[in-house]
């Protein structure tokens, strides 16, 4: 059965240092990945996704993350982070096969600290 | 922008009422999904649609069942509320691609007291 890990399950990170947080999947079939982000007190709102091609996915405020196929890890970094930053962030995949459910990881929560 | 719109953000119930949360989206996605969010263990899909009428079961539909009569809309109902459903309740939809993200409310926090 597919199932995401997410190996952090909280990340302390000082403000302005770069931050990785990591995400190891599982699937017999290819699947296509996402990041999400949770806010305070508000629903997920998608960081990015990778579908196919480049490895490397750019998304919103500056994350990107990096497919490995044979590491079948999709670890989503930043340069640089914000106090803003702060969140809930899920790694998430569908398989492209079959039906349209969304598997998602247990979170890593994110607090930069200034 | 796709709006999704679930019809509480805060809910209390007694234990053993049936409790109606309602999810609305504006977009005509046909894919609609309930997932229930607890500290540690992620988002865990209770269940989904992909049509009118048609509904699935996800990994944790006990206690749970659900109404889809128009595509906008997807109902969760708990038959008989325990204090074990107590949870943050999260309504999303997606269209009928996989390669799509999923959109979702805002979120319903449930308590059973």
């Amino acid at each position: 059965a597919q199932s995401v890990t997410q190996l952090d399950s909280q990340v302390p990170v000082f403000e302005e240092a770069p931050v990785e947080l990591r995400c190891n999947y599982s699937s017999s079939v290819s699947v296509y990945l996402f990041w999400y982000v949770q806010y305070p007190n508000q629903g997920l709102q998608l960081l990015l996704k990778y579908l196919s091609g480049s490895t490397l996915v750019k998304g919103i405020n500056g994350f990107e993350a990096e497919f490995n196929k044979s590491q079948t890890s999709f670890h989503l970094r930043k340069p640089s982070v914000h106090i803003s930053d702060t969140a809930e962030y899920f790694c998430a995949l569908v398989e492209n096969t079959g039906g349209f459910k969304t598997i998602f990881g247990a979170g890593t929560r994110l607090f930069v600290k200034a | 922008d796709v709006k999704v719109t679930q019809s509480s953000r805060y809910l209390v119930k007694r234990t053993g009422e049936k409790v109606f949360l309602e999810c609305v989206q504006d977009m005509d996605h046909e894919n609609m999904f309930w997932y229930r969010q607890d500290p540690g263990l992620g988002l865990r899909l209770i269940y989904f649609s992909y049509d009118v009428k048609m509904k699935e079961k996800g990994d944790i539909p006990e206690g749970y069942s659900v109404s889809r009569e128009k595509k906008e809309r997807f109902s969760l109902i708990l038959e008989s509320a325990s204090t074990n459903q107590t949870s943050m309740y999260l309504c999303a939809s997606s269209p009928a691609s996989r390669a799509a993200e999923a959109f979702f409310g805002q979120g319903t926090r449930l308590t059973v007291v």
